[in-house]
């Protein structure tokens, strides 16, 4: 069946450093992705989407890139922050989610 | 603004008791759904509603009911706990059924004993 995945459950970083989390999906007819932050004690918030017809979409100190040759998107978080530390979803359609994988941040 | 708000914050319930979830939203979005979050599990879609008067299953929807009176209002009920149930249960709201970024509520902490 269709799936959406993280590649790693948990990521550590210094403070400062760039975090990169990866997101695989399934379904190469997919459309839309989004990617949540979850803080703890707290249901997930939206950060940034992306439609299948980019490849790249940049917001406030985050970027996602999708490859669709692939089936893979990533969030990419720059000067990561202690308020950085929750955990992230990727979402295809906005519905299906991943596991997460939990970011830790150092510092 | 209020945005998706949930009752309780948390419930202890014993097997085989029923109860009901409560979820609304003040952004007059079209679409509502329930989900449940297990550890290591991600989110999984119990039911949804596209509109007032419309509902439908998700991936998990056995052991649960909903129903969509209003445009507002979109309550989980259960209809007798059992512990599988243990979990922590969000709802959201957004525009679409797809393709559309949902609001989430700070989610309803259930345990059954």
């Amino acid at each position: 069946g269709e799936s959406v995945g993280l590649h790693l459950p948990t990521l550590s970083v210094q403070e400062g450093d760039n975090s990169i989390i990866n997101c695989a999906y399934s379904n190469s007819a997919s459309d839309y992705f989004i990617w949540y932050k979850q803080e703890s004690g707290k249901g997930p918030q939206f950060i940034i989407d992306i439609r299948s017809n980019m490849d790249k979409r940049q917001g406030q100190r985050v970027t996602v890139l999708l490859n669709k040759t692939v089936k893979h998107l990533s969030l990419q978080i720059a000067a990561t922050q202690p308020g950085d530390s929750a955990v992230y979803f990727c979402a295809e359609k906005g519905m299906r989610f991943g596991a997460g994988t939990r970011l830790t941040v150092k510092p | 603004n209020a945005g998706v708000t949930q009752t309780p914050k948390f419930q202890v319930l014993k097997t085989g008791q029923s109860m009901t979830l409560q979820c609304a939203q003040d952004m007059n979005h079209e679409y509502m759904s329930w989900y449940r979050q297990d550890p290591g599990m991600g989110l999984r879609l119990i039911h949804y509603s596209v509109g007032a008067g419309i509902t439908d299953q998700g991936e998990v929807p056995n052991g649960y009911n909903v129903s969509r009176s209003t445009t507002e209002d979109f309550p989980l009920r259960l209809l007798s706990a059992a512990p599988s149930q243990t979990s922590v249960y969000f709802c959201a709201s957004s525009w679409g059924q797809s393709n559309q970024p949902q609001h989430f509520g700070d989610g309803t902490r259930l345990s059954i004993l």
